[in-house]
């Protein structure tokens, strides 16, 4: 079966502008995880949902930073005015409701100019 | 969170068996030990869990003593597609946990 994927894959974003990530998690997937992965480093824990309900947003770097999954379906990560520093793999990850793992996407590689 | 160690690399050759150890002093009773597999411009992908002694699955062993301070993970006859980021980490089983990623190993398989 289909697993999770981003869009985009990459983007490239001018300092300042306004990036919008993408991720479509496994279907009946109950539980969504944004991390964000630096180079040569671990990814790192940016946001938890719980079908529409955003349980944990302790990770997120900046109140720049916004995420929303208002289906329980389809989630979306917001960066508003970029900066150099946003620049980094974006992960999205999903489990089910009885399940010891995360199943993750490819990512989305941010390059901010 | 329980802190992980392991080393930063490790290199190997072809259909030789790997063990990559993660130290986790401070695991906590109820924790779990989760390893996963990362190949470049990819997620991660789960590998292997365990709570104690040994567990097997098809891809690798995970070799945990009774002090549950470290744990090993076992790659059987390794071949060049096993060159990837192994991450260690430590803490709750369910699919509901953050995961907390260190560094982890970089493992360089060669013919």
């Amino acid at each position: 079966g289909a697993g999770v994927s981003q869009s985009p894959r990459y983007k490239v974003a001018k300092r300042g502008q306004d990036v919008a990530l993408r991720c479509d998690p496994i279907s009946g997937h109950v539980s969504l995880f944004w991390y964000q992965q630096a180079l040569g480093q671990g990814p790192e824990f940016l946001t938890y949902f719980q079908n529409e309900a955003q349980l944990d947003k302790s990770g997120l770097p900046s109140d720049r930073f916004f995420a929303e999954r208002p289906e329980g379906s389809v989630s979306t990560l917001k960066i508003q005015r970029t900066q150099q520093e946003d620049s980094a793999v974006y992960l999205c990850a999903s489990s089910s409701r009885r399940s010891d793992e995360q199943f993750f996407g490819p990512g989305t590689r941010l390059t901010v100019l | 969170l329980a802190k992980t160690t392991q080393p930063i690399s490790m290199d190997s050759y072809e259909g030789q068996e790997v063990n990559i150890t993660c130290s986790h002093n401070n695991i906590a009773t109820n924790d779990y030990i989760t390893w996963y597999q990362q190949f470049p411009s990819q997620g991660p992908r789960f590998i292997i869990q365990g709570y104690k002694t040994k567990v097997t699955n098809e891809v690798a062993s995970l070799f945990i003593p009774a002090d549950r301070k470290s744990s090993t993970l076992s790659l059987p006859r390794v071949s060049l597609s096993d060159t990837a980021v192994y991450y260690c980490l430590v803490g709750a089983s369910s699919g509901y946990s953050t995961l907390t990623f260190g560094k982890g190993t970089m493992l360089l398989v060669s013919p």
